[in-house]
């Protein structure tokens, strides 16, 4: 069982809604979160990282539930472009070696 | 350079020969990784270096050998490639003493082993 886990979707939403990932982790030490967007072919890039008070880029939030061990993205407003993968990822940073778990991922379709 | 490079971008390979993967990152990040992505099992890490001249193994390491000479650069070998090791490579870096430790990812190597 992966330490981190992912719905792998696809989610397939009409431009303009609001669409909701979820994230589980299992190790409560963790204490860094992220979530990164991947394109088809294409690497991994830092889409944001995750604060514990939540925090907010335009149309994506981020938020962070220590109690349950999860971490959410919530993407409003959906754009054509927002179509790609989304990875989340969670660092323990264990004695002082900052490697970080990525979920599968989970793919997101936004269509006309 | 801005960023990593990997090279080469893809490569197909006879199964028992040798093949080394590059990385080269300019931004003098100390941590470094290797991981391998295949089509429903997500990023794997293979190998990482906390530093130059320390690496470690990661979940999948088998089958494969990294050395961290230099802080620039942190390259992956496949001693004697098998047709398992077909997959998207992708090198990464990171500098725990900056705030949020995000990883920065090369854009990636197709290795293809017949």
């Amino acid at each position: 069982r992966k330490e981190v886990e992912q719905d792998p979707g696809p989610f397939n939403v009409p431009e303009g809604a609001t669409v909701a990932f979820n994230c589980t982790y299992s190790n409560s030490a963790s204490q860094s979160f992220f979530w990164y967007r991947q394109d088809c072919r294409k690497e991994p890039k830092l889409l944001m990282s995750v604060y514990s008070s939540g925090n907010e880029d335009g149309r994506f939030t981020a938020q962070l539930n220590r109690a349950s061990q999860y971490i959410s993205l919530l993407i409003r407003d959906s754009k054509l472009s927002d179509s790609a993968t989304y990875l989340c990822a969670v660092n323990d940073g264990a004695g002082g070696s900052y490697i970080p778990t990525f979920g599968r991922g989970t793919s997101l379709i936004v269509h006309p | 350079i801005a960023g990593i490079t990997q090279a080469p971008t893809s490569q197909i390979l006879a199964a028992g020969r040798r093949m080394t993967l590059r990385c080269t990152q300019d931004m003098r990040h100390n941590a470094m990784y290797w991981y391998r992505q295949d089509l429903g099992l997500g990023l794997r890490l293979i190998h990482y270096s906390n530093t130059a001249g320390t690496t470690g193994k990661g979940e999948v390491p088998d089958g494969y050998s990294v050395s961290r000479a230099n802080t620039d650069d942190f390259p992956l070998t496949l001693a004697s490639a098998v047709p398992s090791q077909t997959s998207v490579y992708f090198c990464a870096s990171s500098d725990p003493g900056l705030p949020g430790n995000e990883q920065f990812f090369g854009p990636g190597t197709r290795l293809t082993v017949l």
